[in-house]
């Protein structure tokens, strides 16, 4: 079956940078984009970007744009996260959740995600 | 940027129906998608494309989706469906991609 693993849960201080994995298995890795969206604690979901796993090209939501890069290793499946310059308020559970075939690029729906990934930023 | 915006909560007897809204400027032009969480879980997607089921999830989840407002309903409410649900859509504009604000649907 379609299945997401990330890596485990951080903590950080103010300034440092943080790297999530996400492991993909039981579908053709390079042929869905990846996306990225994160929840702040009783907080709603914000999406942070994608990557395509073919190509490596990527479209990060303007918010992040500057501090967040996406990156994948097509040979283990896995796709990254990296968020630079944390902060306070960049605490959150952060999920990678599966998007459309890349071919047909005609859903824009996410399916499944990830179990997410506790990253905690303190002094 | 385009904004989505949901009840922050609906209370519903089990049996009965929950019906939560999602608000968005000509919303009825762009497919939306909705997404079950329980605490501590990650989102379930249960409807996508206003209207359709993924394999696994009950009848008893139903959407449209028509001129300013998206619906998302929930036929014969069990307690098991007590959960934050989310809406979301792609912003052709802007190449990006939006969540509502997320409604708690508690069952009495």
């Amino acid at each position: 079956q379609v299945q997401l693993v990330q890596s485990g849960a951080e903590v950080k201080k103010p300034g440092a940078s943080v790297k999530v994995s996400c492991k993909a298995s039981g579908y053709t890795f390079t042929g869905y984009y990846m996306h990225w969206v994160r929840q702040a604690p009783g907080q709603g979901l914000e999406w942070m970007g994608w990557i395509n796993p073919n190509s490596g090209g990527t479209n990060y939501a303007q918010k992040f744009q500057g501090r967040v890069t996406m990156t994948r290793d097509t040979s283990i499946s896995t796709a990254y996260m990296e968020l630079s310059r944390l902060r306070s308020d960049d605490t959150a559970v952060y999920y990678c959740a599966r998007g459309a075939d890349i071919l047909t690029a005609g859903t824009n729906w996410f399916d499944p995600w990830g179990q997410g990934t506790l990253v905690t930023v303190s002094s | 940027s385009y904004v989505l915006t949901q009840p922050p909560s609906v209370s519903v007897a089990p049996g009965q129906t929950a019906r939560i809204t999602c608000g968005g400027n000509n919303i009825g032009s762009k497919s939306v998608h909705w997404y079950q969480q329980k605490p501590g879980q990650a989102p379930v997607l249960v409807v996508y494309d206003d209207s359709d089921r993924p394999s696994g999830i009950p009848e008893r989840f139903s959407g449209s989706n028509s001129g300013n407002t998206a619906t998302l309903t929930i036929s014969r409410v069990e307690a098991g469906d007590e959960a934050d649900y989310y809406c979301q859509v792609w912003d052709s504009s802007s190449d990006h991609y939006v969540f509502g604000t997320g409604t708690k649907v508690t069952v009495l």
